[in-house]
């Protein structure tokens, strides 16, 4: 079946512009998150959505970062004013439900110039 | 103190050698523990989950020890393709469910 899908896989932007960044879970997972990894560096949390539930926004670094799931399904990552330390590869995952392991997509790969 | 901690490596080892990682983790509170693998480039894949008991699959096996607070993976009969980055994962219960990452120990198999 279909994993989780990301897009784009590549974005180059110039310092100052926004970005929005899409992942379309796995159909009839309810979980999704949000990672975030550095060059070099660990996955970095940054927000979680569990089915109707508010989500979990305490792990993004800067009010211009916000995230929103539209119908249970399909999230978008939107970064406002782009700063160069954005620059990052950005994971969404899915799952089953609470606790079960995490599907990861392939990923973004924000450069900010 | 970080939350999950790991040994970066690298950990340099021949085909066929027995390799293991651990893993320490600050909140007792945790409940759900996994190793993922990461190739370089690529997105994070589940390894295994680790259980209570300790769980084996295959050439792998997991062990829990929650007095002490770290995971361990043991890697036997070495693979050149078992060569990755090893992510172990801890999850807290309650609350939020939010799977956090150690920075990964970096596994190296040569010929």
């Amino acid at each position: 079946g279909a994993g989780v899908s990301q897009s784009p896989s590549n974005k180059v932007t110039e310092k100052g512009k926004d970005v929005e960044l899409r992942c379309d879970p796995i159909s009839g997972h309810t979980a999704l998150y949000w990672y975030r990894q550095s060059l070099g560096q660990g996955l970095e949390f940054l927000i979680y959505f569990q089915g109707n539930s508010a989500p979990d926004k305490s792990g993004l670094p800067s009010d211009r970062f916000s995230a929103e799931r539209t119908g249970g399904s399909v999230s978008t990552l939107t970064i406002q004013r782009t700063q160069q330390e954005d620059s990052a590869v950005y994971l969404c995952a899915s799952s089953p439900d609470r606790g079960s392991s995490l599907h990861f997509g392939n990923g973004t790969r924000l450069t900010v110039t | 103190r970080k939350e999950v901690e790991q040994d970066p490596g690298p950990f340099n080892v021949p085909e066929g050698a027995t390799v293991a990682f651990n893993c320490t983790y600050s909140n007792s509170a945790s409940q759900s523990f996994f190793w993922y693998r990461q190739d370089c480039r690529k997105e994070p894949k589940l390894l295994m989950s680790v259980y209570s008991s300790g769980n084996e699959d295959g050439r792998f096996t997991a062990q829990l020890n929650r007095a002490s607070q770290y995971i361990s993976l043991l890697i036997r009969d070495s693979k050149l393709s078992d060569s990755a980055t090893y992510l172990c994962v801890v999850a807290r219960g309650g609350g939020s469910y939010i799977p956090t990452f150690g920075r990964g120990t970096s596994l190296i198999v040569h010929p």
